[in-house]
C-alpha cells in the first residue's frame, strides 16, 4: 500500500485477555519496527524485524509480549493476559533497507486500552 | 545504553515567531540524525535528517543544526504556524548498528494564535 497501516486503530479489552495488533508495512520494505507510546511519552522501542534474520526482541518488556512476521510482510505483535500498564499507543514503522539513512515510515498507530 | 533526548517539554510560541526545539544526544558514534513530528492521533512523520558530516541543513521552512562538540540538535521552524503545533522528536543513528533508530523523550510545540 502507499503506507504503513494498522489495525485496529483502536482497541479497548479487559485485563486478562490477549489482543493482536497487526501491522501491514510499505510494499518492499525489508525492515519492521514495533514501537510503544505511553501517553506524553516518547518511543519506546520493542521488537525489529529485517529480512530472514532473527528478529531483535531486546525491547520486549516481558514474556507477555511476542511478535511474529509472516512471509516477510505483515507482522502482528499479540500481548497475552494484558494489564492496565500495557495501555499505549503501539506504532509499527517501516524502511527500505538495512542502514539508517533509509529513515522509518509510521502507521497512525493502535490505541490501546485495558480496562 | 546510549540516551536520546531524555525529556518531553513544551514549547510554547506565538504564530508567526521563529521556534527552535533542542535534543542532546550522548552517543558521539551516531552518523545520522532524523527529525520527526508527530500530530494528534498520528504516527511520527519524517521532516528533515542531517549526516554528522553536516552542521546545518535547511528545508521548507525548517532547519537542522548539528553541534557534535557538545552533542546537541536543534530544530527551527520559521514562521510558525498553528499546524506546526504537534511533538517533535529527534533520533539517531549509526550505520555500524545496522537500521536502528535512538528516539528522543520528544517536545512539544504549542503555537498560540
Amino acid at each position: 500500500g502507499a503506507g504503513v497501516s494498522q489495525s485496529p486503530s483502536n482497541k479497548v479489552t479487559e485485563k486478562g485477555k490477549d489482543v493482536e495488533l497487526r501491522c501491514d508495512p510499505i510494499s518492499g520494505h525489508t525492515a519492521l519496527y514495533w514501537y510503544r507510546q505511553s501517553l506524553g511519552q516518547g518511543l519506546e522501542f520493542l521488537i525489529y524485524f529485517q529480512g530472514n534474520s532473527a528478529p531483535d526482541k531486546s525491547g520486549l518488556p516481558s514474556d507477555r509480549f511476542s511478535a511474529e512476521r509472516t512471509g516477510g510482510s505483515v507482522s502482528t505483535l499479540t500481548i497475552q493476559r494484558t494489564q492496565q500498564e500495557d495501555s499505549a499507543v503501539y506504532l509499527c514503522a517501516s524502511s527500505l533497507g538495512v542502514g539508517v539513512k533509509y529513515g522509518y515510515t509510521f502507521g497512525s498507530g493502535t490505541r490501546l486500552t485495558v480496562v | 545504553g546510549e540516551s536520546v533526548g531524555l525529556h518531553l517539554p513544551t514549547l510554547s510560541v506565538q504564530e508567526g515567531d521563529n521556534s527552535i526545539i533542542n535534543c542532546a544526544y550522548s552517543n558521539s558514534a551516531s552518523d545520522y540524525f532524523i527529525w520527526y513530528k508527530q500530530e494528534s492521533g498520528k504516527g511520527p512523520q519524517f521532516i528533515i535528517d542531517i549526516r554528522s558530516n553536516m552542521d546545518k541543513r535547511q528545508g521548507q521552512r525548517v532547519t537542522v543544526l548539528l553541534n557534535k562538540t557538545v552533542k546537541h540538535l536543534s530544530l527551527q521552524i520559521a514562521a510558525t504556524q498553528p499546524g506546526d503545533s504537534a511533538v517533535y522528536f529527534c533520533a539517531e543513528g549509526t550505520n555500524n548498528a545496522g537500521n536502528m533508530l535512538t528516539f528522543g523523550g520528544g517536545t512539544r510545540l504549542m503555537v498560540k494564535p
